[in-house]
């Protein structure tokens, strides 16, 4: 059973770098039939989407959120990771990474993290 | 790229039926029949319920159905339950390999 946890600091200052892993467990990151993504989530509000990383190393990202972030794989630790730099206030968000098969019907992100709470605060 | 268009809340008795809907543009949702629907509970991560605009993952119960009309989707929950109270949120594929979600639809039973 393929499971995705999130990891990193709930707490970072503004202006700052948010650092975000998310490790996979049931299943490998490398194999050629599934993309990784992230979403974030304000409160109270609705669903976004950040990027997603291929088995490939290539990246795709939001175009509002581009210049700041980075996403990329650690096949040798089953990971992949978020960075998001020169928060504000307004990048305070529960963060999710999921998993999008690539073959077969279910083109969607299907299979999700928990999630983890990021509050950008002094 | 923006977000998709869902009404903020939406209401029925149990055992009735409640369609929620997703407007998009001919960029998204009218392009690409990639529009998925989620449920997700307080504290919980979304669950995929709707896939491919009418397609339902393994084990969702045939209660939850999908449609799309131009560039807007709908999802439709039969014989309402207590345990459809919960937020719905609508994706599409965007085109370039990117995605764009919905505003998300608070359901309450009444």
């Amino acid at each position: 059973q393929l499971q995705l946890q999130e990891s990193g600091p709930g707490l970072v200052k503004p202006s700052e770098t948010l650092s975000l892993t998310c490790t996979v467990s049931g299943g490998s990151i490398s194999n050629n039939i599934y993309s990784w993504g992230w979403i974030r989530q304000p409160p109270g509000k609705g669903l976004e989407w950040i990027g997603s990383v291929y088995y490939s190393g290539n990246t795709y990202y939001n175009p509002s959120l581009k210049s700041r972030v980075s996403i990329s794989g650690d096949t040798s630790k089953n990971q992949f990771s978020l960075k998001l730099s020169s928060v504000t206030a307004a990048d305070t968000s529960v963060y999710y990474c999921a998993r999008l098969p690539l073959v077969g019907s279910i083109y969607t992100f299907d299979i999700w993290g928990q999630g983890t709470m990021v509050t950008v605060s002094s | 790229q923006s977000a998709l268009t869902q009404p903020p809340s939406a209401s029925g008795s149990p055992g009735q039926s409640v369609t929620i809907s997703c407007t998009g543009t001919s960029s998204d949702v009218g392009a690409y029949n990639y529009v998925s629907w989620y449920r997700q509970h307080p504290g919980k991560a979304p669950k995929l319920i709707i896939y491919e605009v009418t397609k339902r993952p393994s084990g969702v119960p045939d209660r939850f159905s999908g449609s799309k009309s131009g560039n807007t989707a709908s999802l439709t929950v039969s014989g309402l339950q207590a345990e459809d109270e919960a937020d719905y949120f609508c994706t599409s594929y965007a085109g370039s390999n990117s995605w764009v979600f919905g505003g998300g639809t608070k359901l309450t039973v009444l």
